[in-house]
């Protein structure tokens, strides 16, 4: 399985500010989503990072408050915008790679657990 | 899109019991179904998948089984340890094979308390 990393693992952070977190696989893959995981709540996607295009947000999520960034196989970077306590979630990188062995399945990174204040 | 519905929410047992954890989805497509065990303040591992041309897997006291016609698959974990403790999440997708695509459809959780 990938070798997921994720940066910064936790952050305490001041309304209307904005926080990168940055997402480093240990080999190439094709696809990384990110999703969002809220307090109590199961993982909900927020977008799939596409490699030298635009990302595919899914509803109830816009480039504008979560932008992403996917400059090559093995690094992407999510952005969460003028936070609100409401943004106070873990957000978890994965990826998928038809070509491990795993035949598509999903690993998650260890998590960025954000806290707005 | 994909709806997945998990039961129950919580569920407690005790040590050695039996614990099933049951989904249902509603796209027939869907052809994968991973099982994810969420630790407090971990990450969400896997911990056992199952494809649709598969009726059952098992790897060693936990067990999964998919019936695709009535669209509900099902998590079983026997001789229950404390240390199974944590957030079961049920997930399925349509895995497109060799595109390296699929995205999840979570359900909702189930916590699962394994008393000694």
């Amino acid at each position: 399985s990938a070798v997921i990393s994720q940066k910064p693992s936790r952050d305490i952070c001041q309304r209307g500010t904005s926080l990168t977190i940055q997402c480093q696989v240990d080999s190439q893959v094709t696809m990384m989503f990110w999703y969002r995981q809220q307090p109590g709540q199961s993982l909900t996607l927020i977008a799939t990072a596409n490699q030298g295009s635009e990302a595919t947000y899914e509803s109830g999520f816009v480039i504008d408050k979560f932008p992403i960034s996917r400059p090559n196989l093995t690094f992407s970077t999510l952005t969460v915008s003028n936070m609100s306590p409401e943004d106070s979630s873990i957000y978890l990188c994965s990826v998928t790679d038809s070509f491990l062995n795993s035949g598509n399945t999903i690993y998650f990174g260890e998590g960025s657990w954000l806290t707005v204040v | 899109g994909e709806n997945v519905e998990q039961h129950p929410s919580t569920l407690s047992v005790q040590e050695g019991d039996s614990a099933v954890i049951k989904c249902t989805y509603s796209d027939s497509a869907s052809n994968y179904f991973p099982w994810y065990k969420q630790e407090l303040g971990k990450r969400p591992q896997l911990i056992i998948d199952i494809r649709s041309n598969v009726g059952e897997k098992k790897d060693q006291r936990i067990a999964v089984t998919l019936n695709k016609t009535a669209k509900h698959f099902s998590l079983h974990i026997t001789e229950t340890q404390p240390e199974d403790s944590a957030v079961y999440f049920c997930a399925a997708t349509l895995s497109i094979p060799n595109s390296g695509y699929s995205t999840l459809t979570f359900g909702k959780g189930t916590m699962l308390l394994v008393s000694p």
